[in-house]
């Protein structure tokens, strides 16, 4: 199947841990992004990758590190987790051009 | 700047038509999009419109766009129980999406 896929699905982990997101895109697509949805349901970007390379940094904390070891895939590290960090995180992957983005299915990450 | 809004709930009759308004800050916006979010889901993109166009028709949805006063609208004609969802529009701006704040469509039969 052609897709964006995430890993985990769900995520729920204690304040101060850090933990991985993986994401990968089977597309071809050059850009890879990650969107973090609030529990308003509010969509905000947070970084964007082109070719491994970074090209969007949206103000967000030193604690988010994402890492792109090829084209195809963008993962997303998080250092001494806080409450605030709980929301759902979205990958995503677009070729350019108007041809939308694809997204993935989601993780729902838990700070507990 | 990047600000994109759209008014939070939407209650419509089954088989009545649905319109989601969103109105955008960026002019130079090339393209502007219509997602669907189902509860527990991902993002599925319906529609997109180019910045030149006024309208665009797929089967039940029709987009619409007035540039003049930056407002995009998705109607959903023939309405179903299965259109319940949150819909997102988004405009693209220098290399990323900015998603409005989501419409929550509730569909009652």
């Amino acid at each position: 199947d052609t897709a964006v896929s995430q890993t985990p699905k769900y995520l729920v982990t204690q304040m101060g841990n850090d933990k991985s997101i993986k994401c990968e895109q089977n597309l071809g697509h050059d850009t890879m992004y990650w969107y973090k949805q609030d529990s308003k349901k509010f969509l905000k970007i947070m970084f964007s990758y082109n070719n491994k390379e970074l090209i969007i940094n949206e103000t967000v904390p030193n604690r988010f590190s994402p890492k792109s070891p090829d084209k195809a895939h963008l993962n997303l590290h998080i250092n001494s987790l806080e409450l605030g960090d709980s929301a759902v995180y979205f990958c995503a992957s677009s070729q350019g051009g108007g041809t939308g983005y694809t997204f993935g299915s989601g993780t729902r990450l838990t700070v507990v | 700047g990047e600000d994109v809004e759209q008014s939070l709930f939407l209650s419509v009759r089954e088989g009545d038509s649905s319109v989601i308004n969103c109105t955008y800050t960026d002019s130079s916006s090339t393209y502007l999009y219509w997602y669907k979010q189902e509860p527990g889901a991902g993002l599925q993109l319906l529609t997109y419109i180019f910045s030149n166009m006024d309208m665009k028709q797929d089967q039940r949805l029709t987009v619409l766009l007035n540039k003049k006063d930056k407002h995009l609208s998705l109607r959903i004609a023939d309405t179903q129980t299965g259109d319940s969802a949150i819909y997102f529009c988004a405009e693209s701006f220098t290399d990323k999406l900015i998603f409005g704040t989501g419409t929550r469509l509730q569909v009652f039969p």
